[in-house]
């Protein structure tokens, strides 16, 4: 199974691009990257996936670099609810979501 | 769609008892699954199910059971509840084992086990 690699913790300004980075050198060729979410007492979020390209929903953009090692999860503009720890996943051949530690983003005002 | 529901919310048992978290999902989904969460673990696979009367283990299944007897429902069963297994249980859900399909995830259920 790839793994992935997080900073344990980020700030961002509130308004502000929130940019959290993941390394996932060891993804196979048909291994998507998801992003998903967890605020505090809540069940984890999902946020947005991709297998190459770059991808764009309402919550939040994608960047998968060309060689597919790293990727980041860009919130364009945060605010104080997306204080929570973010999971960079990627999703082994059975389908299985493995969970990592995650990077806990504080949105300060 | 209620999407994920889990019952209780919260629960406390002594060591040796048995209880069963229930999970129920309303959007036909054929994949379910079972997670705790400790702190500075992350969330861990118990089991998962790609559909019904189909069930198989993931990363930490000792000492809890599972069955599929339907598509919505997805019990956790825990048999002689030990202090090892208080954690937040997270059941979830998604349309297919595919790779691309996205899960959706409950509210959780707190146990304790004293």
């Amino acid at each position: 199974d790839a793994k992935t690699t997080q900073p344990p913790s980020m700030d961002c300004a509130e308004g502000r691009a929130a940019n959290l980075p993941c390394n996932h050198s060891t993804i196979s060729g048909n291994e998507y990257v998801y992003w998903y979410r967890q605020i505090h007492s809540q069940g984890p979020q999902y946020i947005i996936h991709g297998l190459k390209n770059n991808e764009t929903n309402e919550m939040a953009s994608l960047i998968i670099t060309e060689d597919r090692k790293s990727s980041t999860l860009i919130l364009p503009h945060a605010t104080l609810r997306d204080t929570a720890v973010y999971y960079c996943i990627v999703r082994n051949q059975g389908g299985k979501l493995i969970f990592g530690q995650g990077t806990e983003l504080s949105v300060k005002p | 769609n209620a999407g994920v529901t889990q019952t209780p919310k919260f629960q406390v048992l002594k060591t040796g008892q048995s209880m069963t978290l229930q999970c129920a999902q309303d959007m036909n989904h054929e994949y379910m699954s079972w997670y705790r969460q400790d702190p500075g673990m992350g969330l861990r696979l118990i089991h998962y199910s790609v559909g019904a009367g189909i069930t198989d283990q993931g990363e930490v299944p000792n000492g809890y059971n599972v069955s599929r007897s339907t598509t919505e429902d997805f019990p956790l069963r825990l048999l002689s509840a030990a202090p090892s297994q208080t954690s937040v249980y997270f059941c979830a859900s998604k349309t297919g084992p595919a790779l691309s399909y996205e899960q959706y995830f409950g509210p959780g259920t707190r146990l304790t086990v004293t």
